[in-house]
């Protein structure tokens, strides 16, 4: 079946360093979303990628999807205390209505 | 409020009770997904619906689990004979549309199976 994985699983980081996590697929994705999840919380949708190659932004996160649709990044400058939790991709193989989520990368902040 | 709803928010039960969870997804969606989720891991589906039908279910969720969607509303989840396996966080989560678009997560229900 489908597999999702992330690295790092865990990234420890001074506040003010850049973070990276990285999402590979085992099959072939028709989008790519990418979830936060706060200690504590419920995933809350940060963005969808649809097409291949694509990069959108939001204020200091850059995603990225990769061109063969298998994988993608998540990038995050200058981190900030608020930036704290667990970020999970996700996708649904083409014809599939399942989203598979990643192993997860979970990001401390030190202060 | 209207965002995803889920109730109870914990349940603490003995092995071999039956179990019901319900979820309220944002009114205007017609799409209501289950996931379960345990400490250190991602969400991991169960089973969707499209209005009232259930379209596809996973091959983990074993015969004791059954969910409903029956006004194409809210939703409940039985768990039958649970087993201390099945102590988990129990996400509920909506969407609108045709495809497979962002979700709107529900606060979760935590069993906790003695």
């Amino acid at each position: 079946g489908q597999q999702v994985m992330q690295i790092p699983q865990y990234q420890h980081v001074q506040e003010g360093e850049d973070f990276t996590t990285y999402c590979n697929s085992s099959t072939t994705l028709s989008n790519i979303q990418w979830y936060k999840q706060r200690p504590g919380g419920h995933p809350v949708f940060l963005i969808q990628l649809v097409k291949s190659g694509e990069v959108k932004k939001q204020k200091r996160l850059t995603f990225q999807f990769g061109e063969a649709k298998k994988n993608s990044s998540l990038h995050i400058t200058a981190t900030q205390t608020t930036d704290v939790g667990t970020y999970f991709c996700a996708g649904p193989n083409f014809g599939n209505e399942k989203l598979t989520f990643g192993t997860g990368t979970r990001l401390t902040i030190i202060p | 409020d209207t965002g995803v709803s889920q109730d109870p928010r914990h349940k603490i039960t003995k092995r071999g009770q039956n179990v019901t969870f319900r979820c309220d997804p944002i009114s205007e969606h017609n799409r209501l997904y289950w996931y379960r989720q345990t400490l250190g891991q991602g969400p991991e589906f169960l089973t969707y619906f499209q209005n009232e039908a259930q379209l596809e279910k996973s091959r983990l969720l074993s015969d004791r689990f059954s969910a409903e969607r029956p006004k194409g509303s809210f939703s409940t989840l039985e768990i039958q004979r649970t087993e201390q396996g099945d102590s988990a966080m129990y996400l509920c989560a909506s969407s609108f549309g045709r495809a497979v678009n962002e979700q709107f997560f529900g606060p979760g229900t935590r069993l906790t199976v003695l």
